[in-house]
């Protein structure tokens, strides 16, 4: 099957600082990322829709200024956690299609855990 | 909206043959999706089933009745490997799936 990779795979930062999330499709070219959130024993949340060349869709709920998306090229998007605080600490995974296509391809996800 | 309903937890014994029902109640419907996720782990896919009845895939097998609302993935001579979260996900007029809560296995000797 399809690869897609997440970097770092877990990051701990101080409150108020950003992170930089990397989403990579490995083996095949992405139009669509798609970015979620999943608390511990909670379901995976979607957070956004990342469309490379143009503006994510962001879910109702999520701060589009908070969560900064970027998906510059087929095979990458990035997601930037600004001026993080506790409460942003999570699981956080990407997923990604070859196309307009049923099956998505999750990454390994990014713990992060704000201090 | 979506409302997708599983259960909380589940537990069996190594060997045995368990059932994992998921209810659904959504304004449209184009398919619906299991995934297994370990703790930790980003969730891998298991089936797609678009169409009403059993589709076998190894051990496991995934069941869909479009007209109740209803699928259940059923999962044969267990093994401990098998503890893990089994996500239910619906997907409605595209091709993002929105997710149920996780029915959480647990599978002992």
């Amino acid at each position: 099957g399809a690869v897609v990779s997440q970097h770092p795979s877990w990051v701990i930062c101080k409150s108020g600082t950003s992170v930089k999330i990397e989403c990579r499709s490995l083996d095949f070219q992405a139009t669509t990322m798609f970015w979620y959130r999943q608390f511990p024993k909670q379901s995976l949340m979607l957070m956004a829709t990342s469309n490379e060349g143009s503006k994510a869709t962001y879910e109702q709920g999520v701060e589009k200024d908070k969560f900064l998306i970027n998906h510059a090229s087929l095979t990458l998007s990035t997601l930037t956690v600004t001026s993080a605080h506790p409460e942003d600490s999570s699981f956080y995974i990407c997923s990604a299609g070859p196309g307009i296509h049923y099956e998505q391809y999750f990454g390994p996800g990014t713990r992060l855990t704000v201090t | 909206g979506q409302n997708i309903d599983q259960p909380t937890e589940m537990t069996a014994t190594e060997g045995a043959i368990v059932q994992i029902n998921c209810t659904y109640q959504t304004s449209g419907f184009n398919g619906l999706f299991w995934y297994q996720q370990h703790a930790g782990e980003a969730p891998t896919f298991l089936s797609y089933n678009v169409l009403d009845g059993l589709e076998e895939k190894g051990r496991f097998s995934s069941f869909l009745s479009r007209s109740k609302g209803y699928s259940y993935l059923l999962l044969k001579e267990l093994q401990m490997k098998d503890s893990a979260s089994y996500l239910c996900a619906v997907t409605v007029g595209g091709y993002i799936p929105t997710f149920g809560r996780g029915t959480s296995l647990i599978v002992h000797p």
